[in-house]
């Protein structure tokens, strides 16, 4: 079974400084990774997807992240925030083969709060 | 041009009460699923459905019964509403294509209040 654990609740980071929300994952077998980002009282929107090939994959709003397969990770990143960045975000897995196949497992989410 | 709808948005009831939740997507995509949100945010897979069959079913009590139409809609119809049922109900797609895997597509939820 797979499980996705999101090691920080709560981020909270000034405007224009970096950020990295973390995402740690397990499985048995090789998976598919995302994050979404939550808006306050909106649906779900994709930030970025890892399918396959570079570990380093950009998505919208100037965000990436990095498939470390060794470590089992897959964090977000920002190198400058703005205050419109402010949502909860969650990372997500799916697995590439077996009965979870299709199935999205999210993590605990974490709210990032971008202060002026 | 709405890719993934709800309807509704907001559904307040009563405990004991039956209520569906509708949602259709004009992706032309053949997967669908439902997804509960509780009040810490955690958000868990509930069904999924591939062109009208049910493929995933976690545990969740039989009062939830889903029902897919045609591939385009996907249902929820919940018997004798429980406190513990109110959450965010979200609906999902996603096209199911071989030697591909698409991410889901998300719709903007239904907020479900059983009082």
């Amino acid at each position: 079974a797979q499980s996705v654990t999101q090691l920080d609740s709560q981020v909270p980071v000034f405007e224009e400084a970096p950020v990295e929300l973390r995402c740690n994952y397990s499985s048995s077998v090789s998976v598919y990774l995302f994050w979404y980002v939550q808006y306050p009282n909106q649906g779900l929107q994709l930030l970025l997807k890892y399918l396959s090939g570079s570990t380093l994959v950009k998505g919208i709003n100037g965000f990436e992240a990095e498939f470390n397969k060794s470590q089992t990770s897959f964090h977000l990143r920002k190198p400058s925030v703005h205050i419109s960045d402010t949502a909860e975000y969650f990372c997500a897995v799916s697995e590439s083969r077996g009965t979870s196949y299709g199935k999205l497992t999210f993590g605990q989410g974490t709210i990032l709060t971008v202060h002026p | 041009d709405t890719a993934v709808s709800q309807t509704p948005k907001y559904l307040v009831t009563q405990m004991g009460n039956d209520k569906s939740i509708k949602c259709e997507q004009n992706l032309g995509h053949d997967t669908m699923y439902w997804y509960k949100q509780d009040s810490k945010k955690f958000l868990k897979i509930m069904f999924s459905y591939n062109n009208k069959e049910l493929i995933i079913n976690e545990t969740v009590p039989n009062r939830f019964s889903p029902k897919s139409p045609d591939k385009a809609h996907l249902n929820l119809h919940i018997n004798s509403l429980e406190l513990g049922d109110s959450a965010v109900y979200f609906c999902a797609s996603r096209p199911t294509l071989a030697g591909a895997f698409y991410e889901q597509y998300f719709g903007p939820g239904t907020r479900l209040t059983v009082t």
